[in-house]
């Protein structure tokens, strides 16, 4: 089946830790794109890559980093400079002829 | 311009009615403008689409109606069901720029 796989689903920090976030791709699809998600709101991008080697901040990068070695890889480490991290986390990638955003299950990120 | 403004918020309409959300847009660039459905939890999935070239789209309960000269389009659920409650997010897209611009949200509630 193709698809994305966020892991792990579920994830606790103590403050002062990075935590990196896994998300593979299967549907041979050029761009990827990180959101997070904060209950009862929108969807705020983190960081999108266009093509492998290359990414660019979204609106809310400042305590993120992300590497895209690979066209299925898109990993996002979320670094002990994010303030407030816990959060929903989405990872999509793009379909280019359609524009069809395929979005990942999530990861919910618990900082305690 | 970059701004996709979404209407409401939140909306309770009861079973069988219409469930109508709309969006604005800004940018002219934009050329293509899909739904977004999410239920708790989950990712969001594409529910149906539309390009600027056409007025309405019509997918079974749901239509997209869009108005180019007006900047607007949105979304109608006929015959609105409980498993039609979610969260449901319009966007904008600049396909050949992979450069996608989401609302805020409108959470929907449906009624038995």
């Amino acid at each position: 089946d193709g698809g994305i796989t966020q892991s792990p689903k579920y994830l606790f920090r103590k403050e002062g830790q990075n935590v990196t976030l896994s998300c593979e791709q299967n549907l041979n699809h050029d761009a990827m794109y990180w959101y997070r998600q904060d209950p009862g709101q929108g969807l705020r991008l983190i960081y999108y890559s266009q093509i492998v080697n290359d990414f660019q901040k979204g609106d809310i990068a400042e305590g993120y980093s992300v590497s895209r070695e690979k066209k299925e890889s898109f990993p996002l480490t979320v670094t002990s400079a994010q303030k407030n991290p816990t959060a929903f986390y989405l990872c999509a990638s793009m379909r280019r002829d359609t524009g069809e955003l395929f979005f990942g299950e999530g990861s919910r990120l618990t900082v305690l | 311009q970059q701004q996709v403004k979404q209407s409401p918020q939140s909306l309770i309409v009861q079973k069988g009615g219409i469930s109508i959300i709309n969006c604005a847009y800004e940018n002219t660039a934009f050329d293509y403008f899909p739904w977004y459905q999410q239920f708790p939890g989950k990712g969001p999935a594409l529910l149906i689409a539309i390009r600027p070239d056409v007025s309405e789209k019509k997918e079974g309960r749901f239509t997209i109606s869009f108005n180019k000269s007006a900047k607007q389009f949105s979304l109608h659920i006929m015959d609105s069901q409980p498993g039609d409650s979610a969260t449901y997010f319009c966007a904008a897209l600049w396909r050949s720029a992979s450069k996608i611009i989401f609302g805020s949200g409108t959470r929907l509630s449906i009624r038995p």
